[in-house]
């Protein structure tokens, strides 16, 4: 029979362009968020963190905001490359739950050359 | 860079049968996890493990499952009655702190195990 996977949403973006990721996350307690990327066949490269007493965070060439009124977060990719084409998962972490991450679903970006 | 790394790469196996999937976290981290990740679907977290026992540990972490770090490099993951619904990627991870301080969690490049 036919397997029920994920519909990854798709962000499609030239080269050079910058990026925005989003995610929405539901548990009100989560106090800590990371993003990780992942290429075909590797496993979660970490990106960036941040925890919920921020409300920005940069890397390099990349930002993550958090907004917790809304309970959302994005990833902002800054002169998008060709090496960044993965998909990117957000994962929160409730403070009781110990060192669990819950991770979202993913978005898969595709750099146009 | 230090990284995690897990062997085999890929491991077959017949529905019943015992598996053990191994991994080498960062050398200087103390907090070790399995997650898994079956095909088109998100990245779940099995287990945590710290200071010699397991921290926390999800629904899908029954009895069939058990992890063991039998030195001061190695962390094993086993499942002891393979079934079908196993099949998957399984990723480990360590961090040097718990989850919320330090720098994260950090992947492995998983093992995916295929139950026949």
């Amino acid at each position: 029979g036919e397997s029920v996977g994920l519909h990854l949403p798709t962000l499609s973006v030239q080269e050079g362009d910058n990026s925005i990721i989003n995610c929405a996350y539901s548990n009100s307690a989560s106090d800590y968020f990371i993003w990780y990327k992942q290429e075909s066949g590797k496993g979660p490269q970490f990106i960036i963190d941040i925890r919920s007493n921020m409300d920005k965070r940069q890397g390099q060439r990349v930002t993550v905001l958090l907004n917790k009124t809304v309970k959302h977060l994005s990833l902002q990719i800054a002169a998008t490359q060709p090496g960044d084409s993965a998909v990117y998962f957000c994962a929160e972490r409730e403070k009781a739950a110990g060192n669990k991450l819950t991770f979202g679903g993913g978005t898969r970006v595709l750099v146009k050359p | 860079e230090p990284e995690v790394t897990q062997t085999p790469s890929h491991q077959v196996t017949q529905m019943g049968q015992e598996v053990i999937l191994r991994c080498v976290p960062i050398s200087n981290h103390l907090y070790f996890y399995w997650y898994r990740q079956i095909l088109g679907q998100k990245v779940e977290f099995l287990v945590s493990f710290y200071n010699n026992e397991i921290s926390e540990k999800s629904e899908i972490f029954d009895d069939q499952f058990s992890v063991e770090r039998p030195d001061g490099s190695n962390f094993t993951l086993k499942i002891r009655s393979t079934k079908l619904e196993d099949s998957a990627m399984y990723f480990c991870a360590s961090s040097e702190y718990r989850a919320g301080t330090g720098t994260g969690q950090f992947f492995g490049p998983g093992t995916r195990l295929t139950v026949l």
